[in-house]
């Protein structure tokens, strides 16, 4: 498709449990963005690949939260031991990331998570 | 990055011009403007960027003040689809300046 894609739209977890979130970038964006958005509130960023490495992890709130992107495409958000204070949507953006217009994101629809 | 402050809400009458203001007094000469929006169970959509001049697209002009401390979206017919949350953001436009910071936005309600 043209856009970006997430999955699952929706996961419902115990506390405790291992999730992992996945998204497919828009192709030939070399620059990826994961964010988390709590209800009522922006989206907050969480980390940002420029092709298969990390540029920018600032915003992983702990060792908790993981993100991969080993082929430069798809990337995948992994969060270890699920706290209830996970529970948000999480939303994965791209962009071209070089120049101007690199802060031109495309967002897909996010995984909204639910931690029981 | 320069702050930005938003009205939280606004309301709009469908047709009408909706009008949202952003202030961002401390912008820096090399920081752009950006806005998105973001419609109820979706992603972020990205609208209009500027630097300094006045900016139109086919979703929205964007009105940049003389002295870049604020500035105007100005959606020009506004229908019940444009009820959405507004994010006004103010960035540089390099690479590796990507992590773009939200803000909670103003909540526009078109009224039919």
């Amino acid at each position: 498709g043209a856009g970006v894609s997430q999955t699952p739209s929706n996961k419902v977890t115990e506390k405790g449990k291992y999730v992992e979130l996945r998204c497919d970038p828009i192709s030939g964006h070399t620059a990826l963005y994961w964010y988390r958005q709590s209800l009522g509130q922006g989206p907050e960023f969480l980390i940002y690949f420029q092709g298969t490495g990390a540029a920018d992890d600032s915003g992983l709130p702990n060792d908790r939260f993981f993100a991969v992107r080993p082929e430069g495409s798809v990337s995948t958000l992994k969060i270890q031991r699920t706290e209830r204070g996970d529970s948000a949507v999480y939303l994965c953006a791209s962009s071209f990331g070089i120049g101007a217009g690199a802060n031109v994101l495309t967002f897909g629809a996010g995984s909204r998570l639910t931690v029981l | 990055d320069a702050k930005t402050t938003q009205p939280t809400s606004m309301d709009c009458a469908e047709g009408r011009a909706a009008n949202l203001p952003c202030n961002h007094s401390t912008i820096s000469g090399n920081e752009y403007v950006y806005w998105y929006r973001q419609i109820h169970s979706q992603g972020p959509q990205y609208i209009i960027h500027g630097l300094k001049n006045n900016e139109t697209n086919e979703m929205a002009s964007l009105i940049i003040t003389e002295d870049r401390k604020s500035s105007t979206l100005i959606l020009p017919h506004a229908t019940l689809r444009d009820t959405a949350v507004y994010y006004c953001i103010v960035r540089v436009d390099q690479t590796g300046a990507n992590n773009l910071f939200f803000g909670t936005g103003t909540r526009l309600t078109v009224i039919p």
